[in-house]
């Protein structure tokens, strides 16, 4: 099976950009999507970005999602940072099975 | 609306079997998977596996393969999720969720329930 890494932590100043990767560890990034879940603190997960770059309606236009074949990886990238997007981001793709795998996850601090 | 509704906190000691509800309202609940997802202390996310209530088809993540069953009863639109052999590594909170996706795309989650082994 394969891994999805995500980095441990990003910060950055409001109305700034953030963008965070989630590399495949082996296989094509391309042979499933990637969906993003944003957790709050104390609260369950949201999904914020579904199948590589859609978003689910409610979800702030700021939230964008991409892939890029040539470093197998995902990106999420939240513009305009506000104070409530400070939360726990896990990408997630399925294996062959479609089990759902999710990566490390990655706090974003608004400083 | 939609809720998934999970029953609440459980101490077990290990070796025991725990099992959690998520009761499920809003939706027609024999159209979607249910999914469970946990996540030890400070940890992160970890997907257990998922069930179709309308002909209650299972399927597990390998590190559960043998020590988690799902089920559910559908006169009551409840789905449950079943762990045996309980080792502290277990202690976490267990998440019921399900993806509606017809068109548009919506995710809803439980609230957690805190599963906490210990002697």
């Amino acid at each position: 099976n394969f891994m999805l890494t995500q980095p441990h932590s990003v910060s950055e100043s409001p109305g700034k950009t953030v963008t965070i990767s989630c590399t495949r560890s082996s296989g094509s990034i391309d042979n499933n999507f990637v969906q993003w879940c944003q957790q709050r603190p104390g609260s369950s997960p949201t999904i914020v970005i579904y199948e590589d770059s859609q978003r689910p309606s409610g979800v702030p236009d700021r939230f964008s999602g991409s892939i890029d074949s040539s470093s197998n990886s995902a990106s999420l990238t939240i513009s305009g940072l506000r104070t409530e997007d400070e939360a726990d981001y896990y990408c997630q793709s399925f294996d062959s099975n479609y089990h759902w795998v999710f990566g490390g996850g990655t706090k974003v601090t608004v400083l | 609306q939609v809720q998934l509704v999970q029953s609440g906190a459980e101490v077990k000691k290990p070796g025991a079997s725990v099992r959690v509800s998520c009761k499920a309202s809003g939706y027609t609940f024999t159209g979607y998977y249910i999914h469970w997802v946990r996540q030890a202390p400070g940890q992160g996310l970890q997907w257990v596996g998922r069930l179709h209530p309308n002909i209650g088809d299972t399927d597990y993540a390998q590190s559960f393969q043998g020590r988690v069953t799902l089920t559910r009863d559908t006169s009551i639109t409840t789905a449950y999720m079943e762990l045996s052999g309980l080792r502290s590594d277990d202690t976490a909170v267990y998440y019921c969720a399900t993806i509606h996706d017809n068109g548009d795309y919506d995710d809803y989650w439980g609230q957690g329930t805190l599963v906490t082994v210990s002697s």
